[in-house]
């Protein structure tokens, strides 16, 4: 079946933009988590939603940062004002329920310039 | 900070040979799961091993979990060239579900 997908796969835009990124998950999954990467690091922590709500939020590096998910399924991670420092490869992951393992997208390569 | 911490942080062995990984985390969790990454964009799930078991198989992987020590190991044997990529345990404290990731064993299989 359909796996996690996230779109687009690359984006380019100047500092101080917006930029939205768009995660589907597998159908049927409840939790939806976003990560951040950069090269040589493990990914980090950003949002975790539970449904539609956002069960931990923790992890954004601060307000420019923010994510929904209103309907349960499709999320979108929006970044206002954009700084060179947010570029990254931005993961996207689905999962049926707690305790399962996680499915992974392609992620977005974000390069602010 | 991570929750769960690799190492080595990178090991390059023979084609043939096992290859060992740990993962140190900090606090009680509900499981731990093993990732592979190649080429730094999706991660795939390896295993998952709950906090109450000690030790998974799964084809050449072994995993075992030491939650007085809270640790784990990942161990592949008889690596190919295939095997080349990075490894990421994961870990949630308890009851929270949240995922974290330690920064990874690049592991390198020479042919």
């Amino acid at each position: 079946g359909a796996g996690v997908s996230q779109t687009p796969s690359n984006k380019v835009t100047e500092k101080g933009k917006y930029v939205e990124l768009r995660c589907d998950p597998i159908s049927g999954h409840t939790a939806l988590y976003w990560y951040r990467q950069s090269l040589g690091q493990g990914p980090e922590f950003l949002i975790y939603f539970q449904g539609t709500g956002a069960a931990d939020d923790s992890g954004l590096p601060n307000d420019r940062f923010f994510a929904v998910r209103p309907e349960g399924s499709v999320s979108t991670l929006k970044i206002q004002r954009t700084e060179r420092g947010d570029s990254a490869v931005y993961l996207c992951a689905s999962s049926p329920s707690n305790n399962s393992p996680l499915h992974f997208g392609n992620g977005t390569r974000l390069t602010v310039t | 900070s991570q929750q769960g911490e690799e190492d080595p942080q990178a090991l390059s062995i023979q084609e043939g040979e096992n290859a060992t990984m740990n993962c140190s985390y900090k606090t009680s969790i509900n499981n731990l799961q093993w990732y592979r990454q190649n080429s730094g964009r999706g991660l795939v799930h390896l295993i998952l091993i709950r906090s109450n078991e000690r030790e998974k198989h799964s084809g050449r992987l072994r995993v075992t979990l030491d939650t007085s020590k809270k640790s784990s190991s990942l161990l592949i044997t008889a690596s190919r060239a295939a095997d080349t990529a990075s490894y990421f345990c994961a870990t949630d404290a308890s009851g929270t579900y949240k995922y974290i990731f330690g920064t990874g064993t690049r592991l390198k299989v020479l042919a």
